[in-house]
């Protein structure tokens, strides 16, 4: 069955701190491994995706990386703010299903405290 | 644009009452889907409509649910009668077809069936 395991499954870390969230997953062969920030009261919102080809991909303080051979991901905060506080969903699809089948893990709710 | 739209926000029934959630999709968008996310599963597809034809309704827990799509703008997932194992959060989320299968999601119906 295709899973896809995250952890911590919460966290809490001092603003201007560092965090590493993970992401393992068994989906094989899988098409794009995507994360998603999901604020308190709100929808999913994408930050990056890479394909299963791509090893590291960063969007601003935010940087996942990729190991296709050990099936994990890691979302890397840098200098955490007030406003990373969240949950992080990571989503992986198939080949060819598009949005269609994607498997969600079920988050790591980061806490950034003053 | 204004986004993925859904109403009502939060949702408060007593168990057996009808529940209609109402989505409207990002504007040219031709995939629709519902999800339902709970601390214990996390987010889990119920369906998926494209160019509003039904795809895959496999995710919808039971014949209480139900979902339609009457035009491209417009969507509606009915639980009739409630039950309070569906408290959740509902969300709809649209993408336009093509191989990057980024989700547009809305702000979630919070549902409280007491």
């Amino acid at each position: 069955k295709n899973q896809v395991e995250q952890s911590p499954q919460s966290l809490i870390i001092l603003e201007g701190k560092n965090c590493t969230l993970q992401c393992n997953y068994t989906v094989s062969p899988f098409s794009n491994l995507r994360w998603y920030k999901q604020d308190t009261g709100r929808g999913p919102v994408s930050l990056t995706i890479m394909t299963f080809s791509e090893n590291t991909k960063s969007n601003g303080r935010y940087t996942a990386t990729l190991d296709a051979d050990t099936k994990q991901s890691s979302l890397h905060i840098t200098a955490s703010q007030l406003s990373d506080s969240a949950s992080y969903i990571c989503v992986v699809s198939l080949p060819g299903a598009g949005s269609y089948q994607l498997t969600f893990g079920k988050g790591t709710k980061l806490s950034v405290i003053p | 644009d204004a986004g993925v739209i859904q109403s009502p926000r939060h949702e408060v029934t007593e168990m057996g009452q009808e529940v209609t959630l109402r989505c409207k999709p990002i504007s040219g968008h031709n995939s629709l889907f519902w999800y339902r996310q709970t601390m214990m599963r996390g987010l889990e597809l119920l369906i998926y409509f494209n160019n509003n034809v039904p795809i895959d309704d496999s995710g919808m827990p039971e014949d209480r649910f139900s979902a339609k799509m009457p035009n491209a703008s417009f969507s509606t997932l009915k639980i009739q009668p409630s039950e309070p194992r569906d408290s959740a959060v509902y969300f709809c989320a649209s993408n336009a077809d093509g191989r990057d299968e980024k989700l547009f999601f809305g702000s979630g119906t919070q549902l409280s069936v007491l």
